[in-house]
Formats: C-alpha cells, sequence, structure tokens
C-alpha cells in the first residue's frame, strides 16, 4: 500500500516551453503533497507544500509563478515548470504521507532536461 | 528549527563489511524517524523508520535505533552487498502547529560497495 506515482520520468523540453509533472496518491488520499527539487550529489530540496482544494505554500526562495502547483483532487498533485530554462533541469520528486508517523511515500521523479 | 546531520560520504567499503552511518537530529518535540534509500536514477524508498525512543526499526538487514539521549539514529548492516550501493537519507517528521508534518532530510551519504 502506500504508492505515490510520478508521471513523466524524464522529459526534454525546449527552453521557453512548459513542462507538467503529475502526481499521484494510487491507493490512499492525500490531503498533502510535497514537491521536491534535487541537484545532482545534493539532497532533497523542499520547493512546495501543495495541499488539496487550497493554495500550495512555497518555500523561500521558490518562485510560485514559476513552479505552478495544482492539488485539485485528494489523489492529484501536479507540478508545471513554466517557461523552462537550462536551469530548470534537475530531478523533481514528489511524496505524499500515507498517514501519521508512517513515514513519506516518494514518486520515482522525473528528470527534467531543458535544453 | 529542525535539522538533520548525516557523516558525509562516500563510504566505500569491500563486500560483506559492515556499515554504519551516522545521522544526528535537532527537533522539539518527539520526532519520528526515517531512513531512505535511493538508488541510481530512482526516487526514494522507505527503508527503516522509528516512532519513539528507543525503537529499533529494520529492513533488508539494515537496522537503526531511536537514541533520544543521544538524538541519534545511525543505520547499521553486518554485511553489506554490491546491491547495497546507493545514497542513503536520514530524516525526521515533527508534528507543526495545525497537525501539519514536514520532513526534514539529511544531506545524503552515498555507499559504495566493491566487490
Amino acid at each position: 500500500g502506500a504508492v505515490v506515482s510520478q508521471h513523466p520520468s524524464w522529459v526534454i523540453c525546449k527552453s521557453g516551453t512548459s513542462v507538467k509533472i503529475e502526481c499521484r496518491s494510487l491507493d490512499f488520499q492525500a490531503t498533502t503533497m510535497f514537491w521536491y527539487r534535487q541537484f545532482p550529489k545534493q539532497s532533497l530540496m523542499l520547493m512546495a507544500t501543495s495541499n488539496e482544494g487550497s493554495k500550495a505554500t512555497y518555500e523561500q526562495g521558490v518562485e510560485k509563478d514559476k513552479f505552478l502547483i495544482n492539488h485539485a483532487s485528494l489523489t492529484l498533485s501536479t507540478l508545471t515548470v513554466t517557461s523552462a530554462h537550462p536551469e530548470d533541469s534537475s530531478f523533481y520528486i514528489c511524496s505524499a504521507r500515507h498517514s501519521p508517523n508512517y513515514g513519506y511515500t516518494f514518486g520515482s521523479g522525473t528528470r527534467l532536461t531543458v535544453v | 528549527g529542525d535539522s538533520v546531520t548525516q557523516m558525509e560520504g562516500p563510504v566505500t567499503l569491500s563486500e560483506e563489511a559492515f556499515l554504519t552511518i551516522n545521522c544526528t537530529y535537532t527537533a522539539t518535540g518527539y520526532p519520528s524517524l526515517f531512513w531512505y534509500v535511493q538508488y541510481p536514477g530512482e526516487g526514494l524508498q522507505l527503508l527503516l523508520k522509528a516512532t519513539k525512543a528507543d525503537d529499533k526499526g529494520s529492513n533488508k538487514g539494515f537496522e537503526a535505533t531511536y537514541r533520544k539521549e543521544t538524538t541519534s539514529f545511525h543505520l547499521e548492516k553486518g554485511s553489506v552487498q554490491v546491491s547495497d550501493s546507493a545514497v542513503y537519507f536520514c530524516a525526521l517528521s515533527a508534528a507543526l502547529s495545525g497537525g501539519s508534518y514536514i520532513p526534514t532530510f539529511g544531506r545524503g551519504t552515498s555507499l559504495i560497495v566493491h566487490p
């Protein structure tokens, strides 16, 4: 149980275009999902907390107009990287918590490459 | 704020060697503690967890004991295999006001096991 599906696994896009990444909780409802960015050989950087039915909470330094988050249902959150640039190339990972103290289940990640 | 400190890697071992990856934390209250593993090119997977002091989490030969007196959660394995080569993240989850939980991750420790 507690499976989180993330799609796509990898994407290559042209500079200036937008890319949408989906994160789904397959067998549980997640009122809160988390979006992380991971730079090579570094830890996870929390970008934002996605809240079902309300606005996402962004961490300091993360541009909310650049990284649009929508959490329209209890099982789906999306992250859209708008007007992507090469510096946005990174590994993006979503996660959700099944229940208190259960631990966070992570999606398999999305490798974004902007050319 | 809450924080997690992990030993810097990479940790390089020969197969069947004993593994210890140190993790210490600072947190208010009584957090839950986790170890996650990330294999190359993949997302994070929960390896083990402990929710209260003196709890021992274990999985796949890995163990970690929640030590409140030393605020530590060191990861150990008696005999590592080449397939254990990955990045290991220590994390904590503490309740915030309002009942939400925000995870905090260490920087990750890369483990390289040679045949």
